[in-house]
């Protein structure tokens, strides 16, 4: 079985540039996660979609980020405009049904520099 | 709100021999899950073991098994027979898992593992 695949694996930006990244989760899981992980830190959730609607968007910076999840399946993070602090790893991940018991499997991230 | 602890930035072990990695937890829900996620240099966070709540036994998978203390507030990680390829980054994380469908993980800020020959 295919894991959750992730695209670019790594992306280097300047400050106000946009940038955009790509999820494919495990197929047929429900549930998709975009979690910031910042340089020493542990992850931290960005959004969360279950099928194609967003369930928990409280730590999403709604001014520059935005992400969409069509048709239920992949997923595309934004930032726009990108600023120093978004210097971070961008980890998607999924889960069969959402139900809070269900196992979260991660991709491998996407690392981005913004100079 | 809920809140994961993880004391110790680096260990060393030698290998084929035992370590524990401690965790310390606090929250006020009161049906949780806690998580063990190992990440190696490429990154990608690999699950390693799950201990609910309510779990009466300690959860245990291969070489990891989670030594779950309810009223100390503690979930340490112990990998028995390290290994060279068991380097990398440990991450403690829980889970609220009572009602309503939000589920995000809360992550500790990790602990590094360096097995040596």
């Amino acid at each position: 079985e295919a894991g959750v695949a992730q695209s670019p694996r790594y992306k280097i930006i300047e400050k106000r540039q946009s940038v955009a990244f790509w999820c494919n989760p495990i197929s047929g899981h429900a549930t998709l996660y975009w979690y910031q992980q910042i340089l020493g830190q542990g992850p931290k959730l960005l959004i969360q979609f279950q099928n194609n609607g967003v369930v928990d968007d409280s730590q999403l910076p709604k001014d520059r980020f935005s992400a969409e999840r069509l048709k239920g399946v992949d997923s595309t993070l934004k930032i726009q405009p990108a600023k120093l602090e978004d210097s971070a790893v961008y980890l998607c991940a999924s889960s069969l049904f959402g139900r809070r018991t269900d196992t979260q499997y991660f991709g491998p991230g996407t690392r981005l520099t913004v100079l | 709100a809920q809140k994961i602890t993880q004391t110790q930035p680096g260990m060393f072990v030698q290998e084929k021999e035992a370590v524990t990695l401690d965790c310390t937890y606090d929250t006020s829900d009161p049906s949780y899950g806690l998580f063990w996620y190992k990440q190696p240099s490429s990154g990608e966070m690999i699950f390693l073991i799950y201990q609910g709540s309510y779990d009466q036994q300690n959860a245990t998978e291969g070489r990891y098994s989670l030594n779950f203390q309810k009223a100390r507030k503690s979930a340490n990680l112990v990998i028995s027979a390290s290994q060279l390829g068991d380097s990398a980054m440990y991450f403690c994380a829980m889970r609220d898992e009572g009602t309503g469908t939000a589920s995000k993980l809360t992550f500790g800020t990790g602990t590094r593992l360096q097995v040596t020959l």
